[in-house]
């Protein structure tokens, strides 16, 4: 049962252009959400967070947008730099003992 | 402040043999949690530890896995007996409390068993 869906494996863009990752959850019990950047061979790097009383946080060029009803958030990268090149993954939690539930990822390739 | 630190990076193991991972959490982290990615796939929660206790093990395959995080020293993920499909990625994470956003991971261990 896969509570946490990325349902695109992979993202192309432009560098300078708008990056949406997209993320799909089904349990309304989440109240937190998590997007993680990922290289090849390293750990997954904290990007940004949304609490579930809010639908939309901004740190620099990201930024999150939670749709409650629609189960859904987005991570938008503006503008977008060929360093973005990386796995990017959703997560969700219940706030009780930071334990994660992970998306399957998106693999997002900036083009120069 | 050196961050969550995981050896070996790289470990292989015939099977039948047994694995040890370690996970030294970042200074002043007493919450740890392991995570195993499989290929292709993303992070699977495994278990949550705080000191000398288990808190939530929910993901551990009911055999051959093992978890422990003592007073003094790394939290220890082991497996035994290990079998191909326990090929994977594996993650620590460590926090100060129970609360997500405070979590840092290490870069993993990556077991291939043979």
């Amino acid at each position: 049962d896969q509570q946490v869906k990325q349902n695109s494996p992979s993202l192309s863009v432009q560098e300078g252009r708008i990056s949406i990752l997209n993320c799909d959850y089904t349990n309304s019990m989440f109240d937190y959400f998590l997007w993680y950047k990922k290289y090849p061979a390293e750990g997954p790097t904290f990007l940004i967070s949304i609490s579930s009383i809010k639908d939309k946080n901004e740190d620099g060029r990201f930024t999150v947008f939670l749709n409650k009803s629609a189960k859904h958030l987005s991570l938008h990268i503006v503008p977008s730099q060929p360093g973005d090149s990386a796995v990017y993954f959703c997560a969700a939690s219940d706030g009780n003992t930071g334990k994660l539930i992970f998306g399957q990822g998106t693999t997002l390739q900036v083009k120069p | 402040n050196a961050g969550v630190m995981q050896n070996p990076r790289h470990l292989v193991r015939r099977r039948g043999q047994e694995a040890r991972l370690r996970c030294s959490p970042m200074k002043g982290h007493s919450h740890v949690y392991w995570y195993r990615q499989l290929p292709e796939e993303g992070l699977k929660f495994m278990v949550y530890l705080q000191k000398e206790n288990i808190i939530d093990e929910s993901g551990m395959p009911k055999e051959r896995f093992s978890a422990e995080f003592p007073k003094e020293g790394p939290s220890i993920l082991r497996i035994q007996q290990v079998v191909r499909g326990d090929s994977a990625a594996y993650f620590c994470a460590s926090s100060p409390s129970a609360h997500s956003d405070e979590a840092f991971f290490g870069q993993g261990t990556r077991l291939t068993v043979v």
